[in-house]
Order: structure tokens, then C-alpha cells, then sequence
């Protein structure tokens, strides 16, 4: 079935480093995929997402590009800011078993950022 | 710009007990969710309905029922709550099935079984 793998938290990174956050998938034909932000005590928001191959998705300074032949989807930022300490979220929407859209997703890396 | 409403945002119950977390949104979507989120879990799916009048089970749906009262509606009732339930309930919604649509979510109902 269909499953997302992130890299295990949390990072720890100083102001304005480079961030990367690997995120990479199993699924059948091509789903779509996207990147969840979580701020502390607060729900999930869409950060951005890419629904084809070499598509770019991007938000706030932050980019992640749909490669089919690595299935991979990992989010990047240049210069991290302390205000982008958060839980990130990887996803991918494609048909289950029950041909259902659902959303399976990735177990959330938390990242902090020091000044 | 309302998006998706859950009501209480915190809740302590004695194990044995009943309550429902309610959830609305206002943006005419067709789909929702509902998922609890634990510590080093992720988010696990508990029910959801892909359009008014169904309801499906997900991931975990033991020990809880779900009504999806009209479009803008999905309640999420636990008859006789345990220890275990307690985690951060999150309500989402989509606009449809299709592949390439987000869910937008709540902000979360803090449920605590003593």
C-alpha cells in the first residue's frame, strides 16, 4: 500500500542555516504530494504541495520538487528563521485499496530553530 | 474565514463517560475527517465521510462513532471513554475525493480521560 517515510526529529538548527527535510514515498501510479506545517498548539496548515513529476512546490521560502525516479519530495528553505520552529508533515494522496483519495502521512519532524 | 470549526477546544472526562466533539466548516467541501494525533504517532485516521450521508471507517475507529449531521457537520462521539482516547482530536475537511486536493484542518480538541 501507499506510505510516506520522513526523517526522524528533532533538527536542530541555528538562525538562517539550510534546511532539509527528507520525505519519501511507496505508492501506486502518480499521487499527489504535500507538506503540512503544525505550530505549536495549533492545527495542520497546508504548506505546499506538487500533484505531478518535477513539479516545485513552494511557500514562505520554502520549496520541495516531485521526483518520481528517486520518489522523493524533501522540503528545503534557505534561511531558516526562528519563527519556522514547527512540526512538519510530509503527505501523499493517491487511491487506497478502496479507491479512495485518502491522505497518508509521514510521522512529523519536529524542527528547532536556535537564535 | 471560519474554515473548519471544533468545539470544545479542551475537554477532561472521567473514564466512563460520554462526549461528542463537534465539527463544522463552512466551505461547502464534501469530505471530512477526523484523526487523532499522540506523541511520536503521527496522525492516525479514526472515521471520515467522503460525502454528506456516508461514513467510513479509517485507521483506528474502535470506541468511537461518528454522525455526519448535514454538508457542514461531522461529530465524533465516544460512548464510554478510556484512558487510552486520551490524545489531540483534529476535524478536517476536502473539498472532494480527487487526488490533488488538501485537507484543511481545526485547531484541535484537547481530550484528557482521568
Amino acid at each position: 500500500g501507499n506510505s510516506v517515510t520522513q526523517m526522524e526529529g528533532p533538527v536542530t538548527l541555528s538562525e538562517e542555516a539550510f534546511l532539509t527535510i527528507n520525505c519519501t514515498y511507496t505508492a501506486t501510479g502518480y499521487p499527489s504530494l504535500f507538506w503540512y506545517v503544525q505550530y505549536p498548539g495549533e492545527g495542520l496548515q497546508l504548506l505546499l504541495k506538487a500533484t505531478k513529476a518535477d513539479d516545485k512546490g513552494s511557500n514562505k521560502g520554502f520549496e520541495a520538487t516531485y521526483r518520481k525516479e528517486t520518489t522523493s519530495f524533501h522540503l528545503e528553505k534557505g534561511s531558516v528563521q526562528v519563527s519556522d520552529s514547527a512540526v512538519y508533515f510530509c503527505a501523499l494522496s493517491g487511491p487506497g485499496e478502496d479507491s479512495n483519495y485518502q491522505l497518508i502521512w509521514g510521522a512529523g519532524t519536529k524542527l528547532i530553530i536556535k537564535p | 474565514n471560519a474554515g473548519v470549526t471544533q468545539t470544545p477546544k479542551f475537554q477532561v472526562l472521567k473514564t466512563g463517560q460520554s462526549m461528542t466533539l463537534q465539527c463544522a466548516q463552512d466551505m461547502n467541501h464534501n469530505s471530512m475527517y477526523w484523526y487523532r494525533q499522540d506523541p511520536g504517532m503521527g496522525l492516525r485516521l479514526i472515521y471520515y465521510s467522503a460525502s454528506e450521508g456516508t461514513t467510513d471507517k479509517g485507521e483506528v475507529p474502535n470506541g468511537y462513532n461518528v454522525s455526519r449531521l448535514n454538508k457542514r457537520e461531522f461529530s465524533l462521539r465516544l460512548e464510554s471513554a478510556a484512558p487510552s482516547q486520551t490524545s489531540v482530536y483534529f476535524c478536517a475537511s476536502r473539498r472532494g475525493q480527487a487526488s490533488n486536493q488538501p485537507q484543511h484542518f481545526g485547531d484541535g480538541t484537547r481530550l484528557s480521560i482521568l
